[in-house]
């Protein structure tokens, strides 16, 4: 009964390389959220979806694109992987947007070489 | 610039001691203030969310406070268990359309028996 589940939990690749993170939330909510969460452990948010449409994009390289199918699912598709992508990703879910507590997925730790 | 500062970065007690910790935050206009509790490996779990009229919110042996005018938050656990070594992430929201959330580093716990 898993609420927020991110797949890979680990994934380790080459630079160049490009990879996809998969996301999906059966806890009803409208939005979903990708953050990064670098190695001094500070989370940033990056993208911020609201019943498949998109309310946040931060500074974030044209690289990486999430693609939201259903309300249910946001996944985030990484092109030619650099040194610096190596992060954990976050995936989190909330009922709507402002007062609601976010939901984490459990990361998906990518290290690039 | 939005800024949220925890301290103290890290903190080493023993099980069944209370202890505080610090939340500064310069984030305006303000919204809410939430503590995220993250075990090693996992994803941050929500703790408490407070608006500007909320003092204090208890959540089990947890207890947050909040200080609108000086914009101070602190979260004190009363005795201690070992399960509660994680991080302590402070977090504060942005009033502005979509929920811009503005994270502390955390306050990194460790209770020892």
């Amino acid at each position: 009964d898993t609420a927020v589940s991110q797949t890979p939990k680990y994934l380790v690749t080459q630079m160049g390389n490009d990879k996809s993170i998969k996301c999906e939330q059966n806890l009803g909510h409208d939005t979903m959220y990708w953050y990064k969460q670098d190695s001094k452990k500070f989370l940033k948010i990056m993208f911020s979806y609201n019943n498949k449409e998109l309310i946040i994009n931060e500074t974030v390289p044209n690289r990486f694109s999430p693609k939201s199918p259903d309300k249910a699912h946001l996944n985030l598709h990484i092109n030619s992987l650099e040194l610096g992508d190596s992060a954990v990703y976050f995936c989190a879910s909330a009922r709507g947007q402002g007062y609601s507590p976010l939901h984490f997925g459990n990361g998906t730790r990518l290290t690039v070489t | 610039k939005n800024q949220v500062e925890q301290s103290p970065q890290s903190l080493i007690i023993l099980e069944g001691k209370n202890c505080t910790l610090q939340c500064n935050y310069t984030v305006s206009p303000f919204s809410n203030l939430r503590w995220y509790k993250q075990d090693t490996g996992r994803g941050p779990v929500s703790l408490t969310i407070m608006t500007f009229s909320e003092n204090t919110k208890s959540n089990g042996r947890y207890t947050a406070t909040l200080d609108a005018d000086t914009k101070q938050s602190s979260l004190h656990i009363t005795a201690s268990q070992l399960s509660d070594s994680a991080s302590y992430i402070c977090v504060v929201s942005v009033k502005s359309s979509g929920d811009k959330l503005t994270f502390g580093t955390g306050t990194r716990l460790a209770v020892r028996p």
